[in-house]
C-alpha cells in the first residue's frame, strides 16, 4: 500500500506570510497531484507534476516534485485569505490505471 | 460544461438503515470513481469503473457497500446496513480515460454527498 504523509496537518498564518507544506512517501509515484478543497466542495486540481525535480508555478504557488519522485512540496508566497482550504497531495501508481492515493491533507487558514 | 453531479447533498440516517447516492459524471467521461472521505482524512478510493465494468473495488466493504454503473453513464452507491463509522462525505469523480496523468488526463470531483449515521 502506498502511503502519503502530509505535514503540517494544520497551519494558521497571517495574510502576507509565506508557507511551505510537504508531502512525503517511501514509494515512488509516476506522477503527483496537488488539490485544494474548500468546505462543502470536492477537491479541485491545482497541478500535476510528472518528472523528478520538476518545478511548476501557478501565480503565488510553487510546486516541486522530488528527484526520486517520492516527495513533493507546495510553497505559497504572500498568502491571502482566499488561499484558505484543505491542501491534498495525491500520487498515481506506476501502472497505467489512473488511481490516486491521497494524503490526509494540510488545513490552511490565512487570517486577514 | 456541466460538472460531476451528485445527490443527495446531505443525508442523515439511523444505523442499520440503508442509503443510496447517485452520480452523473461529466458527459463523455468513461471512467467513474467513488471515494469516501472521513472527516480529517483524505479521500479513499472505494470503486473505479471503466464504462460499465469494475476496474478496482479492492477497498470497497462488499458486505455492506455496493455500486453499479449499468449503462456506463450514471452510477449508484448503496450502503446497507449502515454503521456509525460510515459517516463521511462520498465523492464521485470522473475522467475521460483510465490512463495516468502523463497522458494529460484529469480527474474531476463532484461536491460530495454528506452522510451522517446516528
Amino acid at each position: 500500500t502506498q502511503l502519503l504523509e502530509q505535514s503540517p496537518q494544520f497551519l494558521s498564518i497571517q495574510e502576507g506570510e509565506n508557507l511551505t507544506v510537504y508531502c512525503n512517501s517511501s514509494s515512488v509515484f509516476s506522477s503527483l497531484q496537488w488539490y485544494r478543497q474548500e468546505p462543502g466542495e470536492g477537491p479541485v486540481l491545482l497541478v500535476t507534476v510528472v518528472t523528478g525535480g520538476e518545478v511548476k508555478k501557478l501565480k503565488r504557488l510553487t510546486f516541486q516534485f522530488g528527484d526520486a519522485r517520492k516527495d513533493s512540496s507546495l510553497h505559497i508566497t504572500a498568502a491571502q485569505p482566499g488561499d484558505t482550504g484543505l491542501y491534498l497531495c495525491a500520487g498515481a501508481g506506476s501502472d497505467s490505471n489512473y488511481k490516486l492515493t491521497f494524503g490526509k491533507g494540510t488545513l490552511l487558514t490565512v487570517n486577514p | 460544461e456541466a460538472g460531476v453531479a451528485q445527490s443527495p447533498r446531505y443525508k442523515i440516517i439511523e444505523k442499520r438503515q440503508s442509503v443510496a447516492f447517485w452520480c452523473n459524471p461529466i458527459s463523455g467521461h468513461a471512467t467513474l470513481y467513488w471515494y469516501q472521505q472521513i472527516l480529517g482524512q483524505g479521500p479513499k478510493l472505494l470503486i473505479q469503473f471503466q464504462n460499465n465494468g469494475v476496474v478496482d473495488d479492492s477497498q470497497l466493504p462488499k458486505d455492506r457497500f455496493s455500486a453499479e454503473r449499468l449503462k456506463g453513464v450514471d452510477s449508484t452507491l448503496k450502503i446497507q446496513p449502515a454503521k456509525l463509522e460510515d459517516s463521511a462525505v462520498y465523492l464521485c469523480a470522473s475522467s475521460s480515460t483510465q490512463l495516468n496523468p502523463p497522458s494529460g488526463n484529469t480527474i474531476y470531483f463532484g461536491e460530495g454527498s454528506w452522510l451522517t449515521v446516528v
